[in-house]
């Protein structure tokens, strides 16, 4: 069955430290892995896309890794702040554009505390 | 911002009415899609149309139905509301970014409560 599982389900961190968001899928075939961030009340917002070539790629503060052997993924964001406070989401396709699926995980809600 | 918008954002009626929930993309994308979101829980797909005149049921049964006149709009309607269909929706649209990946882009979300 293919599933995106993320942890830890919610996290709350103090501003301006690091921290770092897990994704497992069992999605097959593979064809690109997203994080998006969504702020409460707003629809999502992509953060970064990753190929199955791709082992990590960065967005300012946010570096997302791919390991698409043990099919794990990471969103690692550094000096956090304030408005990182949101919920961020991993997502699975499992085509290209045109035919692929799109697999959502529940989420991890990080919470920045001043 | 993406340029992709919906209305309402909140919605409180009561069981049995009729309800449209808009949704507008100026971006000129083909794709369009409409997921239902629960408090905590993944996205689900009920709705994507990959053109005027082309509309498909999504992954999760719904008992919405939606339509594509225009390449620019895709609502969505319920023709009798349950509290069932409490929920949040989100309409999104994506264009091609390379050959095997597409950038979607979300609108804010219509918020619907069915008393």
């Amino acid at each position: 069955k293919n599933q995106v599982e993320q942890s830890p389900q919610s996290l709350i961190i103090l501003e301006g430290k690091n921290c770092t968001l897990q994704c497992n899928y069992t999605v097959s075939p593979f064809s690109n892995l997203r994080w998006y961030k969504q702020d409460t009340g707003r629809g999502p917002v992509s953060l970064t896309i990753m190929t199955f070539s791709e082992n990590t790629k960065s967005n300012g503060r946010y570096t997302a890794t791919l390991d698409a052997d043990t099919k794990q993924s990471s969103l690692h964001i550094t000096a956090s702040q304030l408005s990182d406070s949101a919920s961020y989401i991993c997502v699975v396709s499992d085509r290209g554009s045109t035919l692929g699926r799109l697999y959502f995980g529940r989420g991890t809600q990080l919470t920045v505390w001043p | 911002e993406a340029d992709i918008y919906q209305t309402p954002r909140y919605l409180v009626i009561g069981t049995g009415k009729k309800i449209t929930l808009e949704c507008s993309q100026t971006m000129g994308h083909d794709k369009m899609y409409w997921y239902q979101q629960d408090p905590g829980m993944e996205l689900h797909l009920i709705h994507y149309s990959y053109g005027v005149n082309s509309t498909e049921k999504g992954d999760l049964s719904s008992e919405s139905t939606v339509s594509r006149i225009r390449t620019e709009h895709f609502p969505l309607t319920l023709e009798s509301a349950r509290p069932s269909h409490t929920s949040q929706y989100l309409c999104a649209s994506s264009e091609p970014r390379t050959e095997i990946t597409d950038t979607q882009y979300f609108g804010p979300g219509t918020r619907l409560t069915v008393l």
